[in-house]
């Protein structure tokens, strides 16, 4: 089965400092791998994906992840938080393998994101 | 092209009653999911539906719970009975096809009371 671990419930950064959010994950054959952030009584928004080819994704609001095979990891970076990037964040696997049921989007509990100003 | 759309955004319901959520994709997306969101938790997968399709029930419990997604209109979640333990925010989803992102709509939130 397939599983993602976010290690860290919280995060805090200084705006203007890098950020990152931690993601490992557990799944048979190469993964999808998905970020997306969820602001306050609202759905989630997608961020960014990983299928195939280069490691270091970009993605929107000037988000970016690095896919590590060897590590199981596919953490979200950002060079310079800004405040309006405080959310939760969900990192989110999906098996690519066929498999005659549904290949659903299995998601980590969430990390909240707080840049202070 | 709208996004997801589900109505409504706010639900309450007494003990015992039935609950309806409902979920229209965007245009040309003919996959639909659901997840369900606990205070202070994750998503947890649901239910995966096509057209007319149950494709996938295995995170949705057995008893109460059912979904539909008709050739005409909107998906469907129904929880008949409602206990307290229902009360969650739940999200659809829908994709073009499998292996693209989900698209989420923004959510409705039962409470039971």
């Amino acid at each position: 089965a397939q599983s993602v671990a976010q290690p860290e419930d919280q995060v805090n950064v200084a705006e203007g400092n890098p950020l990152t959010v931690k993601c490992t994950y557990s799944v048979s054959g190469n993964p999808y791998l998905f970020w997306y952030v969820q602001y306050p009584n609202r759905g989630l928004q997608f961020l960014l994906k990983y299928i195939t080819g280069d490691n270091l994704v970009k993605g929107s609001y000037g988000f970016e992840a690095e896919f590590n095979k060897s590590q199981t990891s596919f953490h979200l970076k950002k060079p310079s938080a800004l405040v309006s990037d405080s959310a939760l964040y969900f990192c989110a696997v999906r098996d690519p393998r066929p498999s005659g049921s549904a290949r659903q989007l299995t998601f980590g509990s969430g990390t909240q994101l707080t840049v202070l100003p | 092209n709208a996004g997801v759309m589900q109505n409504p955004r706010h639900l309450v319901r007494r003990r015992g009653q039935e609950a309806r959520l409902r979920c229209s994709p965007m245009k040309g997306h003919s996959h639909v999911y659901w997840y369900r969101q606990l205070p202070e938790e994750g998503l947890k997968f649901m239910v995966y539906l096509q057209k007319e399709n149950i494709i996938d029930e295995s995170g949705m419990p057995k008893e109460r719970f059912s979904a539909e997604f008709p050739k005409e209109g909107p998906s469907i979640l129904r929880i008949q009975q409602v206990v307290r333990g229902d009360s969650a925010a739940y999200f659809c989803a829908s994709s073009p096809v499998r292996d693209t992102e989900a698209f989420f709509g923004q959510g409705t939130r039962l409470t039971v009371v």
